[in-house]
């Protein structure tokens, strides 16, 4: 049983555009959500997170929202940028600090 | 700071074949992580590791095993390799929520 899900497995902008990468979860012990960037033959990195006690995060041009009632969480990046194309995972944390993860969503920001 | 490392970057092993993934880090985390990704899918834990001399099963941990007998190394060995473990793995450290990842291990069973 998926219990942090990303439905879109792809996604494409273009440049100079807002992308919107979405996540939803089940687990309503989660309270705390990362967002990771991953390129080829890299490892995931870290790119943003929220704790439940906030409803929005900014860090430059990515922001994450967090709707605790809906149990969805986006990231907006503005403007993308063609080095943003990468896979975007979605993790959510309850205890221990140990991550659950989404399946991913391939972001292409075409020039 | 090299952060987090992993030998080897590939390897393919032969079904039945034992091999241990060495996972070192520099930046004096407590904790530890293995994961395995397979293509489509998100990261999976494996094992994890909250200390030196301390570890737990996650959600995948049949037909490997971990050991930490120091902060810096956590290596992850396949006994009895097969070839539903091609994968690949990834190790990553945290003293919170924020993970650091090496760059992976490519593991083919054949």
């Amino acid at each position: 049983d998926q219990q942090v899900k990303q439905n879109s497995p792809s996604l494409s902008v273009q440049e100079g555009r807002i992308s919107i990468l979405n996540c939803d979860y089940t687990n309503s012990m989660f309270d705390y959500f990362l967002w990771y960037k991953k390129y080829p033959a890299e490892g995931p990195t870290f790119l943003i997170s929220i704790s439940s006690i906030k409803d929005k995060n900014e860090d430059g041009r990515f922001t994450v929202f967090l709707n605790k009632s809906a149990k969805h969480l986006s990231l907006h990046i503005v403007p993308s940028q063609p080095g943003d194309s990468a896979v975007y995972f979605c993790a959510a944390s309850g205890s221990n600090y140990k991550l659950t993860f989404g399946k991913g969503t391939l972001l292409t920001v075409n020039p | 700071n090299a952060g987090v490392t992993q030998t080897p970057k590939f390897r393919i092993l032969k079904i039945g074949q034992s091999m241990t993934l060495q996972c070192t880090q520099d930046m004096n985390h407590n904790y530890m992580y293995w994961y395995r990704q397979d293509p489509g899918m998100g990261l999976k834990l494996i094992y994890y590791s909250v200390g030196a001399g301390i570890t737990d099963k996650g959600e995948v941990p049949n037909g490997y095993n971990v050991s930490r007998s120091t902060t810096e190394d956590f290596p992850l060995r396949l006994e009895l390799a097969a070839p539903s473990q091609t994968s690949v793995y990834f190790c990553a450290s945290s003293s919170g929520w924020e993970q650091y990842f090496g760059p992976g291990t490519r593991l083919t069973v054949t």
